[in-house]
């Protein structure tokens, strides 16, 4: 069972390159969402889709792209990398929306690094 | 604003005691919460949840405890074990939102 898989585990990258960051389930969860850690900082929500063919942004969506072209797969593009971006990046999904009793299964993140 | 606060960074627990890490809330429309545990290197976990109907719900030596009229809720670990040291997080959901606090590193000592 391989619940949520990420990859890369760990990126560097220069300010103003571009990457996708990608994840995968196999539980066939209709939620998945990004969240991004910081030091100090709870989990912030990024980007989330409620089934294929369906996104919308959370609390701190500028910069970042997601699809869901599938039920398995929901990558999230940074367009133009920023310092400000170095973070720790988590994937989950959940088989209902949150907040009807559904925990969230979370990857064990990228650690992304932009110089 | 935070709308879900964990105002103890760390916490340090001597093995076979009581550990007890606090979480507030300011949103009155949040109606279900979460614990989540995290280990470094690794995503956070589910640990236990409590609906805002209940008071009250235990998980083996996990408890968590819901006071709405203080919007504060609060997990116990009872006894503490040394592989229960991690970052533990408290979540709040509501209609369309869902809130992470900071998190609590909790360390639990031989």
């Amino acid at each position: 069972n391989a619940g949520v898989t990420q990859t890369p585990k760990f990126q560097v990258l220069k300010t103003g390159q571009s990457m996708t960051l990608q994840c995968a389930q196999d539980m066939n969860h209709e939620y998945m969402s990004w969240y991004r850690q910081d030091p100090g900082m709870g989990l912030r929500l990024i980007h989330y889709s409620v089934g294929a063919g369906i996104t919308d942004q959370g609390e701190v969506p500028n910069g970042y792209n997601v699809s869901r072209s599938t039920t398995e797969d929901f990558p999230l593009r940074l367009l133009s990398a920023a310092p400000s971006q170095t973070s720790v990046y988590f994937c989950a999904s959940s088989p209902l929306p949150t907040g009807l009793s559904s925990p969230l299964h979370f990857g064990n993140g990228t650690r992304l690094t932009v110089t | 604003d935070q709308q879900v606060k964990q105002n103890s960074p760390s916490l340090s627990v001597q093995e076979g005691r009581i550990s007890i890490l606090n979480c507030d809330y300011t949103n009155s429309m949040f109606d279900y919460f979460l614990w989540y545990k995290k280990y470094p290197a690794e995503g956070p976990t589910f640990l236990i949840s409590i609906s805002s109907i209940k008071d009250k719900n235990e998980d083996g030596r996990f408890t968590v405890f819901l006071n709405k009229s203080a919007k504060h809720l609060s997990l116990h670990i009872v006894p503490s074990q040394p592989g229960d040291s991690a970052v533990y997080f408290c979540a709040a959901s509501g209609p369309g939102t869902l809130v992470f606090g900071k998190g609590t590193r909790l360390s639990v000592i031989a």
